[in-house]
């Protein structure tokens, strides 16, 4: 059974801070993806990151896999209220589609 | 292009009452996949389904049972309700492809009293 072990579990912060959120696991995942939810919705997906040691940037977002697909973080840059919300990350396996989450990390930014 | 259709939004039902969810994937997609999300085991692979066949299964018992159409929209039935049943039920979809993404619908909260 993969696991997947996200932290923080809750963050609040101030409008402007950086913040990592990391996603750990002892599992090779062939690809991660990041996801945000809001009350009451479904998960949005952020990115999709396939190769070990891949960089991508979604704004002020920055996603990057390890080198061995077992780990994964997300670092925002000077937060704002509106990053409020629910990050989940979930790795697929190398082969087959069902995703195993982390157990989330909830941000909250106060302006 | 629209996306993942769940329906109906809400649910109240009584133990040993079944149910029955519907999701409608994007256009195109052949993939649809259910999850359970709780507050306290989070969200959880319940099953997927491609080109009317179930590819992959977790660790739920029997009583969850799921079942998708030629036009690709799925459905997923619970019998024999239990109160731990009690969760938001969402849907994703996608193109069934290794490493697509998945994109959910905003799911069904099912209530158990």
């Amino acid at each position: 059974t993969q696991l997947l072990e996200q932290s923080p579990q809750f963050l609040s912060i101030q409008e402007g801070e950086n913040l990592t959120v990391y996603c750990n696991s002892s599992s090779v995942f062939s690809s991660l993806q990041w996801y945000r939810q809001e009350p009451g919705e479904g998960p949005v997906l952020l990115v999709t990151v396939v190769t070990g040691g891949e960089v991508k940037k979604l704004k002020r977002l920055t996603f990057q896999f390890g080198d061995a697909r077992k780990d994964s973080s997300l670092h925002i840059t000077a937060a704002q209220p509106g990053d409020t919300g629910l990050y989940l990350c979930a790795g697929a396996p190398n082969a087959g589609n069902m995703l195993t989450f982390g157990g989330g990390t909830r941000l909250m930014v106060k302006p | 292009k629209a996306g993942v259709t769940q329906t109906p939004r809400y649910l109240i039902k009584t133990r040993g009452q079944q149910v029955t969810l519907s999701c409608s994937p994007i256009s195109g997609h052949r993939s649809v996949s259910w999850y359970q999300q709780t507050p306290g085991q989070g969200l959880q692979f319940l099953f997927e389904y491609f080109s009317e066949t179930q590819r992959n299964k977790g660790n739920f018992p029997g009583r969850f049972s799921g079942r998708q159409f030629s036009n690709s929209r799925s459905e997923m039935n619970v019998s024999t309700l239990e109160l731990g049943d009690s969760a938001l039920y969402l849907c994703a979809s996608s193109t069934g492809l290794q490493n697509q993404p998945q994109h959910f619908g905003d799911g069904t909260r099912l209530s158990i009293l």
